[in-house]
């Protein structure tokens, strides 16, 4: 068990919805990052937040959004979602700034229909 | 940014032999290169990091060697187990994109007995 926790596990849906996803982090941990996983790119960095602020972005779609609230969990917001979207959506936490572990959570599996 | 090259992509070794798994990068603003071991269906999991002012780093039968000047890094296993097999992840962050990690395209390992 990494101490993060991610919810839903799984996620069917269909195209053109919205879902939200949920992370925790460990417990001290005020980083949180979000990575997709596909068969196709591997595992890719999305978003990451620290201690409520945006920090940087990688390679996310202008319909996906997160926040990081007061209480440090954080959401991904996938938008008008379509078929390619499908994949694994993993949230990692670390401790603070600089190159800390990044621990993963179980991710959510989405599967768009 | 940060280009991570990960090779072979797949490795077949017989119980007890040893692995080794090599990855590359591309920016040498990169000081941080942790690997993940991801069964199926599971979260990636951190077996060990190394950081740009260490050349080797060893814990049991797991060991990683960075060469900053050629910019590779290896993964060494030693008497592999059935339980090794997985798919091993290469990684490296740069301070620029808030540590966030770039991964390599993965080494499906399978340990035949």
């Amino acid at each position: 068990d990494s101490g993060v926790t991610q919810t839903p596990k799984h996620l069917i849906t269909a195209t053109g919805q919205r879902v939200t996803l949920r992370c925790s982090p460990r417990s001290g941990d005020l980083s949180v990052y979000w990575y997709q996983q596909s068969l196709d790119q591997g595992l890719q960095f999305l978003i990451q937040y620290y201690n409520g602020e945006e920090r940087a972005k990688g390679n996310i779609l202008e319909r996906f959004s997160a926040q990081q609230f007061p209480d440090l969990h954080s959401e991904l917001n996938l938008s008008s979602l379509e078929l390619g979207d499908s994949a694994l959506y993993f949230c990692a936490s670390s401790g603070g700034t600089g190159n800390q572990p990044q621990h993963f959570g179980d991710g959510t599996r989405l599967s768009i229909l | 940014g940060e280009n991570v090259e990960q090779h072979p992509s797949t490795l077949s070794v017989q119980e007890g032999d040893s692995a080794v798994i090599k990855c590359t990068y591309s920016d040498s603003a990169s000081n941080y290169f942790p690997w993940y071991k991801q069964e199926l269906g599971k979260r990636p999991q951190l077996i060990i990091d190394i950081r740009s002012n260490v050349g080797e780093k060893k814990d049991q039968r797991i060991a990683v060697t960075l060469n900053k000047t050629a910019k590779h890094f290896s993964l060494h296993i030693t008497e592999t187990q059935p339980e090794d097999s997985a798919v091993y992840f290469c990684a490296a962050s740069i301070r620029d994109s808030g540590y966030a990690l770039n991964f390599g395209k993965g080494t499906s390992l399978l340990v035949t007995p």
